[in-house]
């Protein structure tokens, strides 16, 4: 069974702020995928990043940042500088990828709140 | 880019109806994927399907059904609907079993 553990359930910062949202997983697949979605409020699942299980190279993309460490079973994602628009809920989620399919296993998201 | 396209955008329906919602995937993806989001819940996976065949199935209940059809679009049906199936519903599609990217959603409403 996969497993995804985001223990923030909601964070508060101000503007320019950095922060970072823990991604904790769970799984027995050798082969695997995480990602990264952002809901805002306006309610679509905005996809952010994908990582392969093989591929533990840190990425950069402008103020976003992730770190995968696989001892660790994380997958941590930081803003940079947050701004107002960065406010939404951001989900980490899990998939294998095996001939059972490669269903999105999510964790229970942590609602980012930016204030001016 | 072309998107997954879902409508209706707002269902509101009583108890016992039925609904059908509707998915159009990104051209040449080969996987289609339902979800259903309850107020304040992560996403749960309730079904999918490769090249028109099922896939794999999770927490759907039995009054749902979906299929695809040759085209590729996706409807999802769902019948005798209770105050429980008030959610969001997205579609997703993927190629190659990589990136799922998400419709922007239905939102169902059950009085």
């Amino acid at each position: 069974a996969q497993k995804v553990t985001q223990a923030q359930t909601e964070i508060s910062v101000v503007e320019k702020e950095d922060v970072t949202l823990d991604c904790v997983y769970e799984t027995r697949d050798t082969t695997y995928y995480l990602f990264w979605y952002k809901q805002p409020p306006s309610g679509e699942l905005v996809f952010l990043i994908r990582r392969n299980s093989f591929d533990e190279q840190n990425e950069i993309s402008g103020r976003y940042s992730w770190n995968f460490q696989k001892s660790t079973s994380s997958f941590n994602f930081t803003i940079t500088a947050s701004q107002v628009v960065d406010s939404a809920v951001y989900f980490c989620a899990l998939s294998a990828h095996n001939n059972a399919g490669n269903m999105l296993t999510f964790g229970g998201g942590t609602r980012l709140m930016v204030k001016p | 880019a072309a998107g997954v396209i879902q409508s209706p955008r707002h269902l509101i329906k009583e108890k016992r109806e039925t609904a059908t919602l509707k998915c159009y995937p990104i051209p040449r993806h080969d996987t289609v994927y339902w979800y259903q989001q309850g107020p304040g819940q992560d996403p749960q996976f309730l079904i999918s399907f490769y090249e028109k065949m099922q896939s794999d199935k999770g927490s759907i209940p039995d009054r749902f059904s979906a299929q695809q059809f040759s085209d590729y679009h996706s409807e999802l049906n769902m019948s005798s609907l209770e105050l429980g199936d008030s959610a969001l519903y997205f579609c997703a599609s993927s190629w190659n079993q990589e990136t799922q990217y998400f419709g922007p959603g239905t939102r169902l409403l059950v009085l």
